[in-house]
């Protein structure tokens, strides 16, 4: 069966201080994976997506990075991060033909 | 540009009550589909149902059911007998139909079901 890795659950930066957030799915090959941002009290909305290694899609231009090094590897970066940043990011995975997304359980990220 | 919304950001019930939870979308697709999501308090979004836009019959999985109505642009969700368990966050969201799952979310309803 398939599942999602995502880590680490929680995490606290000072402003200025780089992000590496990593995601890894396993069961399944080639898969379109996703970054989501959920800042408080609003609803999900999409930073990256991938169809393929080293494919990237920016849906908005921020001060956040993607990259795919390997087919299920999933990678949100920052060389330095703002208070802005601060929020709830969930990766998924999908398969073309289905449309349905698998969420990792997320990682709180607090920008102090 | 699609655009989903939840206009609902908080409901209280008590067990045992039936609670609708309401969608509405805009898109400019002909065909799309929508979806239902689940977010417990382990921050988890979990998958309630996929619904293709060219199929309006109405779903029901045990105490959930779903109402799509094309012609308002809504896709309704009811639980019957709402549980403790069913408090969570839930989101409806849309996308079109390129492969891609680049879903677009309402902001959610947050669902608080007391015993």
């Amino acid at each position: 069966s398939q599942t999602i890795h995502q880590w680490p659950a929680t995490l606290v930066q000072p402003v200025g201080s780089p992000l590496s957030l990593e995601c890894t799915v396993e069961g399944t090959s080639n898969p379109n994976l996703y970054w989501y941002r959920q800042a408080a009290g609003r609803g999900l909305q999409l930073l990256f997506y991938s169809v393929g290694i080293g494919q990237i899609s920016s849906e908005v231009p921020q001060n956040l990075s993607a990259s795919r090094p390997q087919d299920r590897q999933f990678i949100l970066s920052s060389k330095k991060l703002l208070l802005s940043d601060s929020g709830f990011y969930l990766c998924a995975w999908g398969l073309r033909e289905s449309e349905k997304l698998f969420f990792g359980s997320g990682t709180q990220l607090s920008v102090l | 540009a699609q655009k989903v919304t939840q206009a609902q950001t908080e409901i209280s019930v008590v067990e045992k009550e039936d609670v609708t939870l309401d969608c509405v979308y805009e898109t400019r697709d002909t065909t799309y589909y929508l979806f239902w999501y689940k977010q417990p308090p382990s921050g988890e979004l979990v998958f309630l149902i996929r619904r293709n836009s060219f199929d309006e019959q109405n779903e029901i999985s045990g105490r959930y059911s779903w109402n799509f109505q094309k012609s308002t642009s809504s896709f309704n969700f009811t639980i019957t007998a709402s549980q403790v368990v069913d408090s969570a966050v839930y989101f409806c969201a849309l996308s079109d139909m390129t492969g891609y799952s680049t879903l677009t979310f309402g902001k959610g309803t947050m669902l608080l079901v007391s015993p």
